[in-house]
């Protein structure tokens, strides 16, 4: 069984500009969630999808941040205009929805941002 | 706001030592604590999953203590192996769903 991969494994682009994040979820796993390690500092809760829907986005950082999930099976993470401190990790986790405690991780993105 | 704090941040040990790892977190009222494992490069590995109800839990040469009274969980790693080096995150998940990581103890067995 394919795990949850991710895409770019590593991104690097200037302040200013847009990028976008996707993550494909283990197959059948309603519960798709998005966090975010900035250098330094502990992995973060970003957002939490059920199926199509957004459950909890309280972690977003602001309005720069856009994250959708059509169809309840890939999620994308679109940061627009990009700045210098949306540099790090971006991970994204799935979970069946009767065993949420157990989140599969994908290897996540490194955003650089110039 | 619960906070999850690791000590050491770092830590070097021969192969064959046993090692524990210390984790803390701030708010007692937690769902549950984690530990995970992380490789460079790749996605995060859960270890162990300690409910609030329990005290421990094993697996091979990995054991998890959870304390929540004390606000304390640690991680013993059995005769530790090269292959043990990893960076070892602890996470807990309250009552509002969310899970918690701290930094991390980046964790090197010296071969």
């Amino acid at each position: 069984e394919a795990g949850v991969t991710q895409f770019p494994s590593h991104s690097v682009i200037e302040k200013g500009q847009t990028v976008t994040l996707r993550c494909d979820p283990i197959s059948g796993h309603d519960n798709l969630y998005w966090y975010r390690r900035v250098m330094g500092k502990e992995i973060k809760f970003l957002l939490h999808f059920v199926k199509e829907s957004k459950q909890d986005e309280s972690g977003m950082p602001n309005n720069r941040f856009l994250a959708e999930r059509t169809g309840g099976t890939y999620s994308t993470l679109k940061v627009q205009p990009a700045e210098l401190e949306d540099s790090g990790v971006y991970f994204c986790a799935s979970s069946l929805s009767w065993d949420r405690d157990r989140q599969y991780f994908g290897p996540g993105t490194r955003l650089t941002v110039t | 706001k619960q906070e999850v704090t690791q000590i050491p941040a770092a830590l070097s040990v021969p192969e064959g030592e046993n090692l524990v790892l210390n984790c803390s977190f701030t708010d007692s009222a937690i769902y549950n604590l984690q530990w995970f494992r992380q490789d460079p490069g790749k996605g995060l590995t859960s270890l162990l999953l300690i409910q609030s109800s329990q005290r421990e839990q094993t697996s091979g040469r990995l054991n998890a203590s959870l304390d929540k009274s004390s606000g304390r969980s640690t991680l013993y790693i059995a005769a530790s192996q090269p292959g043990d080096s990893a960076t070892y995150l602890c996470a807990v998940r309250g009552r509002d769903d969310k899970i918690i990581f701290g930094k991390g103890t980046r964790l090197h067995i010296l071969p």
